[in-house]
């Protein structure tokens, strides 16, 4: 059973459009994470949510909103896509709030978004 | 000057050789040091976790930390064509929901 579970793997889009991810987890985590990584592979957190409440919102674009309708799932909808939001992005979760300063957190296995 | 500095590198050894891996930092607040695996094409996976200064093996993995020189490194002993991925440090200050900084993480290749 896959721990941390992503949807699409793959997503190609024109610019414009918006398009949504979805992630899930079957740990009974509380902390839930989304992260970009570019193409230099820079991995920087986007978002965190504990227990569905946002506590991590770095300087992202207001086009980027996460929703967590409960604690296993954490999805990203992306507005008005632009050129520069390819990346792969990456959801995670963590046993607490913890996961957020050290605890481990576990990763899915990534998006692959490419706007053109 | 960036918050956590990684060298991307490639690097790449012979199997069986010594790797060590290294990251600065900036911030004299990081108390919690890890490093990561990610393979290619997957999500990363924690590796070593360290909390303040000191070493810390596991297996074949050795992690050192310190803090006084803001230096973190990662030793990988017998290394193996398995261990060829990338490798990312990454770290945290202690309060509140400081998140995790990673480096951008040095590519290794083993080669058998």
């Amino acid at each position: 059973d896959t721990a941390v579970s992503q949807t699409p793997k793959y997503l190609v889009t024109q610019m414009g459009n918006d398009k949504s991810i979805k992630c899930e987890q079957n740990l009974g985590h509380d902390t839930m994470y989304w992260y970009k990584q570019d193409s230099k592979k820079f991995l920087k957190i986007m978002f965190s949510y504990n227990n569905k409440e946002l506590i991590i919102n770095e300087t992202v674009p207001n086009r980027f909103s996460p929703k967590s309708p409960d604690k296993a799932h954490l999805n990203l909808h992306i507005n008005s896509l632009e050129l520069g939001d390819s990346a792969v992005y990456f959801c995670a979760s963590s046993l607490t709030v913890a996961g957020v300063r050290g605890e481990t957190q576990y990763f899915g296995p990534g998006t692959r978004l490419l706007v053109l | 000057q960036k918050e956590v500095e990684q060298d991307p590198g490639p690097l790449s050894v012979p199997e069986g050789a010594i790797v060590s891996l290294n990251c600065t930092y900036s911030n004299s607040a990081f108390q919690y040091f890890m490093w990561y695996r990610q393979y290619s094409r997957k999500g990363p996976e924690l590796l070593m976790y360290t909390y303040s200064s000191g070493n810390k093996e596991d297996g074949r993995f050795t992690a050192q930390v310190d803090k006084s020189s803001k230096y973190i490194s990662l030793f990988i002993r017998d290394s193996q064509p398995s261990d060829s991925a990338t490798y990312l440090c990454a770290m945290s200050a202690y309060k509140g929901n400081t998140p995790l900084v990673f480096g951008k993480g040095t590519r290794l290749s083993v080669i058998a």
